[in-house]
């Protein structure tokens, strides 16, 4: 079946660090993929999205390049802020418009 | 604000009791799915509605759990005969696209 794996947490980065949270999948066919954030006390949030192959979503600093011969969508950040602090969650659809694979998500606290 | 909204917010109930949480999702989105979510985990899902048909069920909904959406509006989540394994945070999420948007959840604590 369809999965999302993600790298444990939690993670803890100074200010202005890089970021990278890794994100691999296993799904059939073409997958939508996602990323998703909570904050501490909230709802998920979308925070970007790639729908086919070679795309790069997006939003806030924070990028993904849907890979598929590694089957990864990586999160990355070139310079974090504390008020990054939050859960972020890998996901997928596996035929477009159906129900979301997520993966456990990962912690991340970024120190001042 | 136009956003996904849930009722209630949070919910302690003692095990054996039902429970009913009702979302309202962002208006002409014709999809809605339920997903529940425990401490550490990722949301799981539960079930979903194209309009007021509901479409899919995950092995996750017991025979305890009903939802409905009877006007392809806002949705209901009913549990019955509650047990403290139900203690999770039940989320919602509408789209009429491929981006889902998801509501601030429902904390349900059986005791």
């Amino acid at each position: 079946g369809n999965s999302v794996t993600q790298m444990e947490g939690p993670v803890t980065l100074s200010e202005e660090a890089f970021l990278t949270i890794n994100c691999t999948y296993t799904a059939t066919g073409y997958p939508s993929l996602f990323w998703y954030v909570q904050y501490p006390g909230e709802g998920l949030q979308l925070l970007l999205k790639a729908t086919k192959a070679d795309d790069k979503g997006s939003n806030k600093g924070f990028e993904a390049t849907y890979r598929k011969e590694t089957t990864s969508f990586h999160l990355e950040k070139g310079s974090v802020q504390v008020s990054d602090s939050a859960v972020y969650f890998c996901a997928l659809d596996s035929s477009g418009n159906t129900p979301l694979v997520f993966g456990k998500g990962t912690r991340l606290s970024v120190i001042a | 604000d136009t956003g996904v909204s849930q009722d209630p917010r949070h919910k302690i109930t003692k095990r054996g009791q039902n429970v009913t949480f009702r979302c309202d999702p962002i208006s002409e989105h014709n999809r809605l799915y339920w997903y529940r979510q425990t401490l550490g985990q990722g949301p799981e899902f539960l079930t979903y509605f194209q309009n007021e048909a509901q479409l899919e069920k995950s092995r996750l909904l017991s025979d305890r759990f009903s939802a409905e959406r009877p006007k392809g509006s806002f949705s209901t989540l009913e549990i019955q005969r509650t047990e403290q394994g139900d203690s999770a945070m039940y989320l919602c999420a509408s789209t009429r696209g491929v981006e889902q948007y998801f509501g601030p959840g429902t904390r349900l604590t059986v005791t």
